[in-house]
């Protein structure tokens, strides 16, 4: 069974940091493309970034460009997103979801909670 | 403001068909065939329904069914069952090498 399991939601403050992780199993991570996807509360899905399988190519909303990094590390099975210069805007629900960048996500985990607030 | 233009509502009774119309441009949901929508019950993860405009992932039922007609896409919902009462999202590729979703639209069945 696929499982994607998000962590390293919280608060922080205007401008402060946060590195979020995604721990993958029950599928060859190492094949599969992966996106980050967020959520503001009581609004719609924004998509965040994207990164292939092998991490040659990431793309990135103009939201979150300049300010948001994507990685994997295959040999954890696991993906990041740090977050830098962190807005208000940028309070919402963080999901990974597994899946190529046509918008095909076939899989998601649960989300992590990131509050930017002073 | 969300790129992809949904109805922010539609309802149906048990039984009926619905439709959710997801209005985009020529460069996105008009210039590629990577149309997605997704089902999110309140406080779940989205799910994907429907994918590359009008294919079904396994375990979807085939009372979803997509469509796409110029920069318009489209998702049925035939058989109206309680259990589709759900927010819906489209999505699309971009030819900015990005994904855009619409505004997403509230199902209630009646």
């Amino acid at each position: 069974e696929v499982q994607l399991v998000e962590s390293g939601g919280g608060l922080v403050q205007p401008g402060g940091s946060l590195r979020l992780s995604c721990a993958a199993s029950g599928f060859t991570f190492s094949s599969y493309a992966m996106n980050w996807v967020r959520q503001a509360p009581g609004k719609g899905l924004e998509w965040v970034s994207y990164i292939s399988s092998r991490s040659t190519t990431m793309y990135y909303a103009d939201s979150v460009k300049g300010r948001f990094t994507i990685s994997r590390d295959n040999a954890k099975n696991s993906l990041y997103l740090q977050m830098n210069s962190l807005r208000d805007e940028d309070t919402a629900v963080y999901y990974c979801a597994r899946g190529e960048d046509s918008g095909s996500f076939d899989n998601w985990g649960q989300g992590t909670l990131v509050t930017v607030s002073s | 403001q969300s790129v992809l233009t949904q109805p922010a509502s539609v309802s149906g009774s048990p039984g009926q068909s619905i439709t959710i119309s997801c209005a985009g441009t020529s460069s996105d949901v008009g210039g590629y065939n990577f149309v997605s929508w997704f089902q999110q019950h309140p406080g779940k993860a989205p799910k994907l329904m429907i994918y590359d405009v009008s294919n079904r992932p396994s375990g979807v039922s085939n009372r979803f069914s997509g469509s796409k007609s110029g920069n318009t896409a489209s998702l049925t919902i035939s058989g109206l069952q309680a259990e589709d009462e759900a927010d819906y999202y489209c999505s699309s590729y971009t030819s900015r090498s990005s994904v855009v979703f619409g505004g997403g639209t509230k199902l209630t069945v009646l």
